[in-house]
């Protein structure tokens, strides 16, 4: 059974203090690792996808990366607006591959 | 409109009532999903639809019952519900669930239902 751990739960910075999300993942092959934005009272936004260990994708101050466990979300100098829960999800391979998703690393940035 | 829109935004309903929450998507792509979201919980997928065929449905109670009429419009008709059903369901749209660019979903903004 495939399974996505986010940790932490809950972070707190202060405007301009980088940090690092981590999303823990099993899945028997992996085709795809997805990263998504998520405001109060909307749905997700989706943000990256990571197919293999090694690649990066970068969007402003967000930086994904994936290893073969493990992806991390990197946010360098956050703002404000950059508070969001942020959801990772992991496509299987086979057939009609659908999204197992973690609970979610709820982010806020404090001015 | 554009992207992915759900109406009703809220629903309120009691236990015996049937209502329908309806999803529609701008975005050319020819699979849709439901989605319900708890808190402290992972979203779960209900459903599945490619192409308006129904190709996945995980285990969920038949009082959910979806219709996908064509590829742009998706509905979720509700009856008999259990207030441990109140959640925010969420629909999305992808290309072909078959291939990689399936995981690039896009979602509505949901509709927050309560169970009296």
């Amino acid at each position: 059974e495939d399974q996505v751990t986010q940790s932490p739960e809950a972070l707190r910075l202060q405007e301009g203090e980088s940090s690092s999300l981590n999303c823990s993942y099993t899945v028997s092959g992996l085709r795809g690792l997805f990263w998504y934005r998520q405001d109060p009272g909307k749905g997700p936004e989706f943000l990256f996808t990571l197919y293999s260990a090694g690649e990066e994708k970068e969007k402003e101050r967000l930086k994904a990366t994936l290893t073969k466990k493990e992806s991390f979300l990197h946010i360098t100098a956050p703002k404000p607006e950059d508070s969001a829960t942020y959801l990772c999800a992991v496509q299987a391979p086979s057939g009609y591959s659908t999204l197992t998703f973690g609970k979610g690393t709820m982010l806020l940035v404090s001015p | 409109e554009t992207g992915v829109t759900q109406t009703p935004r809220h629903l309120v309903m009691g236990m015996t009532n049937k209502k329908s929450l309806k999803c529609e998507q701008h975005l050319g792509h020819n699979a849709m999903y439901w989605y319900k979201q708890s808190a402290k919980k992972p979203l779960e997928l209900m459903f599945v639809y490619s192409l308006e065929e129904r190709v996945e449905n995980n285990s969920v109670p038949s009082r959910f019952s979806p219709e996908c009429p064509n590829s742009s419009h998706l509905f979720l008709h509700l009856h008999t519900l259990q207030p441990e059903d109140s959640a925010l369901y969420l629909c999305a749209s992808s290309q072909d669930p078959r291939t990689n660019r399936a995981g690039e979903q896009f979602f509505g903004p949901g509709t927050r239902l309560t169970v009296l």
